[in-house]
């Protein structure tokens, strides 16, 4: 049963570094094909694609964040963090990690349950 | 950057009723587009992949068909739990993976 869960703070001031760690079991990041997606969704809007981190750290990243974000993966805790700097009150939103479907295939079926996270002073 | 559009931004629907959604490409994305259900605080859920696969477990009312730039979700017979906002995503040309606006299927 594959199941990933989002920690970290729920309030950040402005001009700070939100870092945000996904937990997850039921599959592994040292297996072939697998990947972990993050994904945000400001309140009330639609979502928002940030990264793809892949088995073999050939990473993805939106093109309009990607001066932002830095990710690491720490495969013996099944965890992958997020960092994204200089955080603004536009930056507000639920953030999602979540598992890709399989090989080729850039899209998620399972998902953490989110975490809202408030950029103020 | 392709850009989905959804339409409309809200469906008002009666149970029972048929319900069809359309999301738009702003070039051709092939067929690779999935859509997924998201209700009220909580996470999205995978409906459709590869613009008409069910994801495992997704009811049979559920279908997608299209390609190209232009795709829908028909809800054959909506239920209860149905009422939901559901959004499109292409995998097409990326990155970025991009997502609709999304649209809300609303008890009438």
């Amino acid at each position: 049963q594959i199941t990933l869960k989002e920690s970290g703070p729920m309030l950040v001031k402005p001009t700070q570094t939100l870092t945000l760690t996904c937990t997850f079991s039921g599959f592994s990041l040292s297996t072939t094909s697998v990947g972990v997606g993050w994904i945000r969704q400001p309140p009330g809007k639609a979502l928002e694609w940030l990264a793809l981190i892949y088995w073999n750290d050939d990473n993805r990243y939106s093109p309009s964040l990607k001066n932002r974000i830095t990710t690491t993966t720490d495969t013996s805790k099944n965890q992958v963090v997020l960092r994204m700097t200089n955080m603004d009150p536009v930056d507000t939103a639920t953030y999602y990690c979540a598992h890709r479907q399989g090989h080729n295939m850039p899209f998620f079926d399972y998902w953490g349950q989110g975490i809202l996270v408030t950029v103020s002073s | 950057e392709i850009v989905m559009t959804q339409s409309p931004a809200t469906l008002s629907m009666s149970p029972g009723e048929r319900a069809t959604l359309s999301c738009r490409a702003s070039q051709s994305v092939s067929t690779h587009l999935v859509w997924y259900q998201q209700k009220p605080g909580q996470a999205p859920r995978l409906l459709i992949y590869g613009a008409s696969t069910r994801a495992t477990g997704i009811p049979d009312r559920f279908s997608g068909s299209g390609s190209g730039t232009e795709f829908t979700l028909t809800i054959s017979s909506l239920q209860s739990e149905d009422f939901a906002v559901y959004y499109c995503q292409q995998y097409g040309n990326w990155p970025p993976l991009t997502f609709g606006g999304g649209t809300k299927v609303e008890i009438k």
